[in-house]
């Protein structure tokens, strides 16, 4: 099946610096990455869609400048948390959807992002 | 806008026992996507089944199985001879065309021993 890799697994970085998160597509084309937020025992929320070579489009909510996001490949999306607070911590997830299965999505295995 | 409800915060089941988790959704779409997804402990989302909405027939893998009713927009999922491997947190999830998928907020499922 298709796999998706996501790195790092978890992160601690301090209030006030940015801390960048990789999503790659290892046997696949990836023409369009997810990003999702989790808080504890809550649900996946989206938080910005992304193309390959094109800007991504955010969720309504979701502050661009903070979380920017580049998917300057087909197998890699990054997202960067700009100036992180310790609000930003959470558990943020990848997923990539290849062309040919439109429907199909994979989960990266998830970042942990603690800012202290 | 879709919206997808599960009811259910937490449910519990009994080793080798069936177990019914619940999902509604909203949609005034004719052609999707509907999905329940296993989010164990490691936090790494496991497909667990998939359905079409153009098919009639319910899908089923092994040991899981739907009941997909269109009209009712509902999707629900069950899971028979229950391991405690089962023991995670399951989402509906609803997918429609090139867009997003949208989840649901989750059913948390203890299978006991």
């Amino acid at each position: 099946g298709a796999v998706v890799s996501q790195h790092p697994s978890w992160v601690i970085c301090k209030s006030g610096t940015s801390v960048k998160i990789e999503c790659r597509s290892l046997d696949f084309q990836a023409t369009t990455m997810f990003w999702y937020r989790q808080f504890p025992k809550q649900s996946l929320m989206l938080m910005a869609t992304s193309n390959e070579g094109s800007k991504a489009t955010y969720e309504q909510g979701v502050e661009k400048d903070k979380f920017l996001i580049n998917h300057a490949s087909l197998t890699l999306s990054t997202l960067t948390v700009t100036s992180a607070h310790p609000e930003d911590s959470s558990f943020y997830i990848c997923s990539a959807r290849a062309d040919r299965l439109v429907y199909e999505q994979y989960f990266g295995p998830g970042t942990r992002l603690t800012v202290t | 806008a879709q919206t997808v409800t599960q009811s259910q915060p937490e449910m519990s089941v009994q080793e080798a026992e069936t177990v019914t988790l619940s999902c509604t959704y909203d949609t005034s779409e004719s052609n999707y996507y509907l999905f329940w997804y296993k989010q164990p402990p490691s936090r790494q989302m496991i497909l667990v089944i998939r359905q079409e909405a153009y098919k009639q027939q319910n899908a089923t893998e092994n040991r899981f199985s739907v009941n997909f009713q269109k009209a009712a927009k509902s999707f629900s999922l069950k899971i028979s001879d229950s391991q405690l491997g089962d023991t995670a947190m399951y989402f509906c999830a609803f997918h429609r065309g090139n867009n997003d998928m949208r989840f649901g907020a989750g059913t948390r499922l203890t299978v006991k021993p």
